[in-house]
C-alpha cells in the first residue's frame, strides 16, 4: 500500500466559499481519484485526477463547481468552489496504480471532514 | 434498483462472536470484489479482494462469492472489540477504474 495523506483534516467553511484539499502520496502512481461520502451513503466518485490533463468527472459532478488539479505523479488537489451547506461531507482521495497492484485495488487517504455553515 | 445493496446495521454481537457481512450486487459484469474496513474518522482501508466464486481466507476473515447469486459476504471469525468499525463493499467490473460501493456495514463488538 502506499501512505497517503490529506490536507486540510477538517475545516468548516461559510456558504459561498471555496476550499481546496490536497492529496500527497508517498509514491508515484498511475491515478487518482477524489471521493465524496456522505452521511448514510455510499462512497461516490467525484472524478478521476489524469496526471498532464483535465479531469475525467462524474455524471452530475462538473469541473466549475468540483476543480482538479494534478501536477505530478504524488500529488492532487480537489476545490469544492462556491460552498452551500449541502456540500458538506467527506472528501477522500484515493489512489491506483502501485508497484505490483492490480487497478481495483485502490487506497484511501484518511479525508477531509467540510462542514459549510 | 441500486447497483450494490448493503444493510446499514448497526450490527451488534459479543467479543468472540462470528460475524457475517453481506452484500447484493445487480450488474453480472462485475468481476472484483473488495472489502474495506472504515474506523470511525478516517479513510476506507483495502482488507481484502476476491475475483472468482469460492472463500478466500485471511487470518480471522473470510470472504466469500456467490456469483450466480450476485451475493458476496465478510465472515470475521472470533470478533474483538478492535473489529468495531463500519464495512464496504466495494465492486469492479475489470475495466477501467470505477469501484461501485454498497452504504456500508456499522458494526460494534461488545465486551
Amino acid at each position: 500500500s502506499a501512505v497517503i495523506s490529506q490536507k486540510p483534516s477538517r475545516d468548516i467553511c461559510q456558504r459561498g466559499t471555496s476550499l481546496t484539499i490536497q492529496c500527497q502520496v508517498d509514491s508515484q502512481v498511475t491515478m487518482m481519484f477524489w471521493y465524496r461520502q456522505q452521511p448514510g451513503q455510499s462512497l461516490t466518485l467525484i472524478a478521476t485526477a489524469n496526471q498532464g490533463s483535465e479531469a475525467t468527472y462524474e455524471s452530475g459532478f462538473v469541473i466549475d463547481k468540483f476543480p482538479i488539479s494534478r501536477p505530478n505523479l504524488t500529488f492532487s488537489t480537489l476545490t469544492v468552489s462556491n460552498m452551500s451547506p449541502e456540500d458538506s461531507s467527506i472528501y477522500l482521495c484515493s489512489v491506483n496504480g502501485l508497484a505490483g497492484g492490480h487497478t481495483y485495488e485502490q487506497y484511501f487517504g484518511p479525508g477531509t471532514r467540510l462542514t459549510v455553515t | 434498483q441500486k447497483e450494490v445493496e448493503q444493510d446499514p446495521g448497526p450490527l451488534s454481537v459479543p467479543e468472540g462472536a462470528i460475524v457475517s457481512l453481506n452484500c447484493t450486487y445487480s450488474n453480472s459484469a462485475f468481476q472484483y470484489f473488495m472489502w474495506y474496513r472504515q474506523y470511525s474518522r478516517k479513510g476506507p482501508e483495502l482488507l481484502m479482494y476476491t475475483y472468482s466464486s469460492g472463500n478466500k481466507e485471511d487470518g480471522r476473515f473470510t470472504a466469500q462469492v456467490d456469483k450466480s447469486s450476485k451475493y458476496i459476504s465478510l465472515f470475521i471469525r472470533d470478533s474483538q472489540p478492535s473489529d468495531s468499525a463500519t464495512y464496504l463493499c466495494a465492486i469492479h467490473t475489470g475495466g477501467g477504474n470505477k469501484l461501485t460501493f454498497g452504504t456500508g456495514t456499522q458494526l460494534k463488538v461488545e465486551l
